[in-house]
């Protein structure tokens, strides 16, 4: 069974400019989340989608980032215009319907703004 | 709030000891899990324990909970230096609707 999946493995990018980060969970799961970690902090929730709808959103940090879940596969997250502080690794996690708190994760992005 | 903070923050020991981790959290959990990040690499799911289990094993690995005190142990017995890594302990809290709290972790550092 295929795990996690995340592209790209690693972006860089100015800042102002837009990145679009994919995650396509482990099929068959309902729920994916997306997490950060910046700056060596602790890894933070972002949001939460059940199928294509979004659960909890209460982690976006602002109107800057924008998920999307089409169709109840994968997912996208952008972020525009990029900041500075938005530099970090992004997890993507995915889970069962059944078993919401076993969640697998990706890889992560690590995104540089500079 | 923050909570799941690791202590300590970074622990290094040679091949053959023992590594002990804590976790300490805040509000009430359904579970606590421990992950494992190698550098630069995805996080791995090492060890799950619900609310009313109080200790767990799983190879190498022995995870206990303390609900009481808000508090969890991770323990890797005869380490290796390929169990390098950042652990992380993460709770889903009784109303977190599922999302995972993390802790900052603790590096662990096994020398050869």
């Amino acid at each position: 069974e295929a795990g996690v999946t995340q592209f790209p493995s690693h972006s860089v990018i100015e800042k102002g400019q837009t990145v679009t980060l994919r995650c396509d969970p482990i099929s068959g799961h309902d729920n994916l989340y997306w997490y950060r970690r910046v700056m060596g902090k602790e890894i933070k929730f972002l949001l939460h989608f059940v199928k294509e709808s979004k659960q909890d959103e209460s982690g976006m940090p602002n109107n800057r980032f924008l998920a999307e879940r089409t169709g109840g596969t994968y997912s996208t997250l952008k972020v525009q215009p990029a900041e500075l502080e938005d530099s970090g690794v992004y997890f993507c996690a995915s889970s069962h319907r059944t078993t919401a708190f076993e969640q697998y994760f990706g890889p992560g992005t690590r995104l540089t703004v500079t | 709030s923050q909570q799941g903070e690791e202590d300590p923050q970074a622990l290094s020991i040679q091949e053959g000891e023992n590594a002990t981790m804590n976790c300490s959290y805040k509000t009430s959990i359904n579970n606590l899990q421990w992950y494992r990040q190698n550098s630069g690499r995805g996080l791995v799911h090492l060890i799950l324990i619900r609310s009313n289990e109080r200790e767990k094993h799983s190879g190498r690995l022995r995870v206990t909970l303390d609900t009481s005190k808000k508090s969890s142990s991770l323990l890797i017995t005869a380490s290796r230096a390929a169990d390098t890594a950042s652990y992380f302990c993460a709770t889903d809290e009784v109303r977190g609707f599922q999302k995972l709290v993390f802790g900052t972790g603790t590096r662990l550092l096994v020398s050869p």
